[in-house]
């Protein structure tokens, strides 16, 4: 069974500067995505950047950005120019490319708080 | 465009009871998974649905339940609610893999 580790519960950054964030995951197959989503204190769930498990480079979305290490399984996200608003939960998540059966589902980390400093 | 429409935002129950949780997805979207968020556990799978049919189910008592209709909007069912079922049930709808969007979710509270 693929698994997702957050092992930073909290982290905080001055405004302005740069930040990253860890997760590794375990998993048996090759083809896989995964996924940075963010979560507010509004409650919902919003997709930060994403990941195809057989694409080399890294994903990129404006001051957002991973570093994906397929065969460390190592999937760390990289927030530049740190803003008050990106103050929030911050999950990684794994998504099996195979579309059957017990596949059909967000494989989730446990969370890093991100706490941003004027 | 709308996005993913869950009522109601807040629930307070008590135990024993039974409750139905509702979630419009994204016009065209014929998937629709559903999510518990617990601090102690995080984000835990509950199911999902596809054109009316569910397609997967995750590790939870029977006591969970839910349906999907034509116009592919969802229910989810608690029926004898515990104590730990306390939790902000999160729903997504999407279109293909990777498409997930979510709603805000409803906060649930078993007293």
């Amino acid at each position: 069974a693929q698994t997702v580790t957050q092992s930073q519960p909290e982290m905080s950054v001055q405004e302005a500067e740069t930040v990253t964030l860890s997760c590794t995951y375990d998993t048996s197959e090759s083809d896989y995505y995964l996924f940075w989503y963010k979560q507010p204190p509004s409650r919902q769930m919003i997709l930060v950047i994403r990941q195809e498990a057989y694409k080399q480079q890294n994903a990129t979305e404006n001051r957002f950005s991973v570093n994906f290490q397929k065969a460390a399984k190592s999937f760390s996200l990289k927030i530049s120019d740190s803003q008050l608003g990106d103050a929030a939960m911050y999950f990684c998540a794994y998504r099996s490319r195979t579309n059957a059966g017990n596949n059909r589902k967000l494989i989730w980390g446990l969370g890093t708080s991100l706490g941003v400093n004027p | 465009k709308a996005g993913v429409t869950q009522t109601p935002r807040y629930l307070i129950k008590t135990r024993g009871q039974q409750v139905t949780l509702s979630c419009s997805p994204i016009s065209g979207h014929r998937s629709v998974s559903w999510y518990q968020q617990t601090p102690g556990q995080g984000l835990q799978f509950l199911f999902e649905y596809f054109s009316e049919t569910q397609r997967n189910k995750g590790n939870f008592p029977g006591r969970f339940s839910g349906r999907q209709f034509s116009n592919s909007r969802s229910e989810m069912n608690v029926s004898t609610l515990e104590l730990g079922d306390s939790a902000l049930y999160l729903c997504a709808s999407s279109l293909g893999l990777t498409g997930y969007t979510f709603g805000s979710g409803t906060r649930l509270t078993v007293v």
